[in-house]
């Protein structure tokens, strides 16, 4: 079975600060893959980033990181200099192979309020 | 090029009428997957349909329902609506093991 756990229900921070959104998974699978979903007040998430399971470099996007650590079994998101705009809820989640299912299964999120 | 569309935006309906909802996914992509989104709890997984059959459910009873058409697009059926399957419905469409994109979602409101 996997499981993934976003262990922050909210985190608040005020514009400017840098901010980490943690993610632990579980798999039994050796083949995976992690993402990050962003969902914005309106509803709709937007595709992040995806790492398989044999990419363990950080990878950098703009304000965005990702470190992932599979002997930690985490996938951790910072947003570096936050801005009222990343206010949203952050989902991670994964996705193996197990049965030829490549339904992901998704943290309940992380909901983060970026004050001016 | 397009993203997935979901219509319609919202839908209300009483307890135990039918409700259809539908889904184009982004061109080229065969698989589109069903998620439920109730008031403060994270995605629950409800159907995935590839290449026009249904592969895999969630635990939803069978109330919930659908299909995928020959042109990947799909539908989701939820017959005698109760209270609580008041949510926001979204829709994604990927190619297999690839990342999945989402519509805008419909929300469904139940009285």
């Amino acid at each position: 079975a996997q499981k993934v756990t976003q262990a922050q229900t909210e985190i608040s921070v005020v514009e400017k600060e840098d901010v980490t959104l943690d993610c632990v998974y579980e798999t039994r699978d050796t083949t995976y893959y992690l993402f990050w979903y962003k969902q914005p007040p309106s509803g709709e998430l937007v595709f992040l980033i995806r790492r398989n399971s044999f990419d363990e470099q950080n990878e950098i996007s703009g304000r965005y990181s990702w470190n992932f650590q599979k002997s930690t079994s985490s996938f951790n998101f910072t947003i570096t200099a936050s801005q009222v705009v990343d206010s949203a809820v952050y989902f991670c989640a994964l996705s193996g192979q197990s049965g030829g299912s490549y339904i992901p299964t998704f943290g309940r999120g992380t909901s983060l309020i970026v004050h001016p | 090029e397009a993203g997935v569309t979901q219509s319609p935006t919202h839908l209300i309906k009483t307890r135990g009428q039918q409700a259809t909802l539908r889904c184009s996914p982004i061109s080229g992509h065969t698989s589109v997957y069903w998620y439920q989104q109730a008031l403060g709890l994270g995605l629950q997984f409800l159907l995935w349909y590839d290449e026009g059959e249904e592969r895999n459910r969630g635990n939803f009873p069978p109330r919930f329902s659908g299909r995928q058409f020959p042109n990947y697009s799909s539908e989701l059926n939820v017959n005698a609506l109760e209270l609580e399957d008041s949510a926001l419905y979204l829709c994604a469409s990927s190619l297999r093991d690839r990342e999945q994109f989402f519509g805008p979602g419909t929300r469904l409101t139940v009285l």
